[in-house]
């Protein structure tokens, strides 16, 4: 167990919908990180939160957002989903700190995988 | 651009045999070398990393990598295999000159099978 929550597991969504993926980082990290997995464009970073601010941005889509709370805890929100939003959406966490190079490693969480019909 | 590249979709070991799955990188400046490994229905795993210092990094449940600057590789070892070794392994970079984002560049991915 990496400390690293998300919930759901499981999301069938129709296209069109919108929906909300959580994800609570392992106590004491600051850092989040966002990945999706898909079969076509394997693991690729979406975008990354550092207490409470977003430091760094990957391949994510406009329709995509994301955040983080005052308690660390994120939110990666998915809105008019397509069909090939299909994928697993990991959450990971790591101990970074402000300013500095990271080179520490991140702690993945089980991830949700998202059904769009 | 950062790239990872792990030029076998899968391997296959016999138990008890060595086995390596191979990456290389390519990225501007000093990387930061990471493998993670990846079980059904489960997150990534952190295995072990490649900061600086030794080029033979050893990491968890008995993998090691050995970090090659002239080939630009970092491949993952592990001198006998388990059957449960078998799953999916990623090789992943982080470049040195990316801020202050530890954001990770994935390989594709390689499928270890290990048979009894």
């Amino acid at each position: 167990d990496s400390g690293v929550t998300q919930t759901p597991k499981h999301l069938i969504t129709a296209t069109g919908q919108r929906v909300t993926l959580r994800c609570s980082p392992r106590s004491g990290d600051l850092s989040v990180y966002w990945y999706q997995q898909s079969l076509d464009q394997g693991l690729q970073f979406l975008i990354q939160y550092y207490n409470g601010e977003e430091r760094a941005k990957g391949n994510i889509l406009e329709r995509f957002s994301a955040q983080q709370f005052p308690d660390l805890h994120s939110e990666l929100n998915l809105s008019s989903l397509e069909l090939g939003d299909s994928a697993l959406y990991f959450c990971a966490s790591s101990v970074d700190s402000s300013g500095a190079l990271s080179y520490n490693e991140q702690f993945f969480g089980p991830g949700t995988r998202l059904t769009v019909l | 651009a950062q790239s990872v590249a792990q030029p076998e979709d899968q391997v296959n070991v016999a138990e008890g045999n060595p086995l390596t799955v191979k990456c290389t990188y390519s990225v501007s400046g000093n990387p930061y070398l990471f493998w993670y490994v990846q079980y059904p229905n489960r997150g990534l795993q952190f295995l072990l990393k490649y900061i600086t210092g030794d080029n033979l990094v050893k990491g968890s449940y008995g993998f090691e990598a050995e970090f090659n600057k002239s080939q630009t590789s970092f491949h993952l070892k592990k001198p006998s295999a388990l059957v449960s070794d078998s799953a999916l392994y990623f090789c992943a970079v982080r470049a040195h000159f990316s801020g202050n984002t530890g954001k990770l560049i994935f390989g594709q991915g390689t499928t270890l099978e290990v048979k009894p």
